[in-house]
C-alpha cells in the first residue's frame, strides 16, 4: 500500500491554469478508473473535487477537471482564484477493497 | 444536510487505548459503507479502515492490522474505532467519511476530525 506520487508543490497566477499530477502503478491508478481528487484547506475536512478520474459531484466549480494516461493522473485548475490557495490530495482504489491517497501538492495563488 | 462528527481523541501513552466516535446525522447510515481516514501532522492522508453498511465485511491498512478495530452501530447512526497497542506513529487527526456509494472508493462527505497524540 505505498502513497501515491504528487508534487510537494505548485504555483500559479490568478486566471491561470496548473495541472497537479498523481503518480501510482499499475496496482493502482492504472488498473482503475477509481481515481478521486480532495481539496484540503488548513485545518478543514477534505472536501471531494473529482471522482471517477473526471467527474464532478454537485456543486463543485467546472474550473475542476481530471484525467487520467497510463499510470498516472492529473487534476487541472483552470482560471485560477485566490481561494483555491489549499493542499490537494488524489486516491486511487488499489484492490481487496483498499484505497490509497497522495502524499498531497500544496498550491500557492501568487 | 449530512453531518459527521468525531469525538474520543486525545493524549495517550504507547502501548494505551483509546476509542474513537462518530455520530452520523442528515442521512441513513444504514445505507452507506463508512471508513476512517487519518492525517498525521504535515502529512498526507492515509486510509485506516472500512465496514460495509451492515457491518459484515470489514478491511484495514497493514500498518493497523491487529490492533484497530472499526464498528458500527447502525441503531444509533454511530461508527467507532477502537485503537489498542497504540504507538507514536498513530498520533494523527482521525476523520471519519461516508464513501459515496457501493463500491465506489471515494469519500463524499467528511467530519472534521479527532486529534490522538501518542506520547509519554
Amino acid at each position: 500500500q505505498s502513497a501515491l506520487t504528487q508534487p510537494a508543490s505548485v504555483s500559479g497566477s490568478p486566471g491561470q491554469s496548473i495541472t497537479i499530477s498523481c503518480a501510482g502503478t499499475s496496482s493502482d491508478v492504472g488498473s482503475y478508473n477509481l481515481v478521486s481528487w480532495y481539496q484540503q484547506h488548513p485545518g478543514k475536512a477534505p472536501k471531494l473535487l473529482i471522482y471517477e478520474v473526471n467527474k464532478r459531484p454537485s456543486g463543485v466549480s467546472n474550473r475542476f477537471s481530471g484525467s487520467k494516461s497510463g499510470n498516472t493522473a492529473s487534476l487541472t485548475i483552470s482560471g485560477l482564484q485566490a481561494e483555491d490557495e489549499a493542499d490537494y490530495y488524489c486516491s486511487s482504489y488499489a484492490g481487496s477493497r483498499t484505497v490509497v491517497f497522495g502524499g498531497g501538492t500544496k498550491l500557492t495563488v501568487l | 444536510q449530512v453531518q459527521l462528527v468525531e469525538s474520543g481523541g486525545g493524549l495517550v501513552k504507547p502501548g494505551g487505548s483509546l476509542r474513537l466516535s462518530c455520530a452520523a446525522s442528515g442521512f441513513t447510515f444504514s445505507d452507506y459503507y463508512m471508513s476512517w481516514i487519518r492525517q498525521a501532522p504535515g502529512k498526507g492522508l492515509e486510509w485506516v479502515s472500512y465496514i460495509s453498511s451492515a457491518g459484515t465485511t470489514i478491511f484495514y491498512a497493514d500498518p493497523v492490522k491487529g490492533r484497530f478495530t472499526i464498528s458500527r452501530d447502525n441503531a444509533k447512526n454511530s461508527l467507532y474505532l477502537q485503537m489498542n497497542s497504540l504507538r507514536a506513529e498513530d498520533t494523527a487527526v482521525y476523520y471519519c467519511a461516508r464513501e459515496a456509494g457501493y463500491n465506489v472508493y471515494h469519500f463524499d462527505y467528511w467530519g472534521q476530525g479527532t486529534q490522538v497524540t501518542v506520547s509519554s
